[in-house]
């Protein structure tokens, strides 16, 4: 069954500090996995994509990673600011010729405070 | 920018009430997908259109229908709303090709009482 778990399920760090956020995945055929931020009421807003091929790519103080071999990647926070409190969603694409499956985590609840 | 848009940011309904979420896209994606998120649970997939008038279940279906009449709107419809349907409802309109980027509505946050 594909599966995206993420880990750890909220977190609570004092702004300026780092974090790092963890996503493991089964998912068949892999495509891409792609790390979405969700502000309160809001919907999600996608902040990186990582392909088979990638290991690492930034977005500014977002950095993410994927080990395609051990299924697993992670999200880095440098320099933790207020705005970076919400919800970090790790959401994994299979593909095939029946068409495209979006397989979501349950998401991190990061908490930044001053 | 693509835009997905949802009808209402919140909705109060009593039970037993038929009750229409609208989703509009404008960048003629072919792929749209109503999903609830809950505390807890993440989002889960109730339906999802490939395209005009057609429909698939997701996971969770049951109590939904939805309705795609035209390429930029898909609509979810609860035939007679329970306080089981409190939750918040994302609408996301998704690229194929391009890595599959799903773009989101800014939800609905619908309480039964």
């Amino acid at each position: 069954k594909n599966q995206v778990e993420q880990s750890p399920q909220s977190l609570i760090i004092l702004e300026g500090k780092n974090c790092t956020l963890q996503c493991n995945y089964t998912v068949s055929p892999f495509s891409n996995l792609r790390w979405y931020k969700q502000d309160t009421g809001r919907g999600p807003v996608s902040l990186t994509i990582m392909t088979f091929s990638e290991n690492t790519k930034s977005n500014g103080r977002y950095t993410a990673t994927l080990d395609a071999d051990t299924k697993q990647s992670s999200l880095h926070i440098t320099a933790s600011q207020l705005s970076d409190s919400a919800s970090y969603i790790c959401v994994v694409s299979a593909s095939d010729q029946a068409g495209t499956a979006l397989i979501f985590g349950k998401g991190t609840t990061l908490s930044v405070s001053s | 920018d693509v835009k997905v848009t949802q009808s209402s940011r919140y909705l109060v309904k009593r039970t037993g009430e038929k009750v229409f979420l609208e989703c509009v896209q404008d960048m003629d994606h072919e792929n749209m997908f109503w999903y609830r998120q809950d505390p807890g649970l993440g989002l889960r997939l109730i339906y999802f259109s490939y395209d005009v008038k057609m429909k698939e279940k997701g996971d969770i279906p049951e109590g939904y229908s939805v309705s795609r009449e035209k390429k930029e709107r898909f609509s979810l419809i609860l035939e007679s709303a329970s306080t089981n349907q409190t939750s918040m409802y994302l609408c996301a309109s998704i690229v194929t090709g391009q890595g599959g980027e799903a773009f989101f509505g800014q939800g609905t946050r619908l309480t039964v009482v």
